[in-house]
């Protein structure tokens, strides 16, 4: 079992540009969750899908952010027009649908956006 | 939209104190509350959890207190060790698995 698989694991973006962060959630796992991490905010919700379905994306900024699930091997987060604030470590995390359990985390992508 | 608020951001013990580490929670439908331990350069991994049918839930030098009335729980940790300095971060579920997590305690043991 490898864990939960996030590449790539540093991505530097120019400001504007587009990114796409990749997650393969451990094998079983039907619940996947997106955070975000700073110093300020700390572990920030962005999004859930249990099962691939969107359930909450209640933390994710509208705009900018989207993201997928096309299938039970891997979730893709994507950043439009990519800006400084977003700079961050982005966390991807799965775990099993049975009642609340535990949630692994991968090792996460640093974005930086310069 | 913060609903789980934690405190202190940093705490700094000697070795063999006890560490205490603050948390509150405002959505009475969470019946879940783990916390979670990250390590530099590491992950967040699962440290210890408890459900509201406990007030009390201990694993070694771990024990997180609960008290449902005024929606705060904390965790203790007994003994401390410099190997145990990392950010500590609580969390709060309801049965839907989406995790709600703190904003971190990042302690410090010194020896």
């Amino acid at each position: 079992n490898a864990g939960v698989i996030q590449t790539p694991r540093h991505k530097v973006t120019g400001k504007g540009q587009e990114a796409t962060l990749w997650c393969e959630p451990i094998s079983g796992h039907s619940a996947v969750f997106w955070y975000r991490q700073t110093i300020v905010q700390g572990l920030e919700f962005l999004t859930y899908f249990r099962n691939q379905a969107p359930i909450d994306d209640s933390g994710m900024p509208k705009e900018r952010f989207s993201a997928q699930m096309p299938n039970q091997s891997h979730s893709t987060l994507k950043i439009q027009s990519t800006q400084p604030q977003d700079s961050a470590v982005y966390l991807c995390a799965s775990s099993t649908v049975w009642g609340n359990t535990e949630v692994f985390f991968g090792k996460g992508t640093r974005l930086t956006v310069v | 939209q913060q609903q789980v608020r934690q405190s202190p951001q940093s705490l700094t013990v000697w070795e063999g104190e006890t560490a205490i580490l603050n948390c509150s929670y405002e959505d009475s439908t969470f019946d879940y509350f783990p916390w979670y331990h990250q390590f530099p350069g590491e992950s967040p991994a699962l440290l210890i959890a408890i459900r509201p049918v406990s007030n009390k839930k201990e694993d070694g030098r771990f024990t997180i207190f609960f008290n449902k009335r005024e929606k705060k729980f904390s965790l203790h940790i007994a003994d401390s060790q410099p190997g145990d300095s990392a950010t500590y971060f609580c969390a709060a579920s309801p049965n839907t698995n989406k995790v709600v997590f703190g904003t971190g305690t990042r302690l410090q043991v010194l020896p």
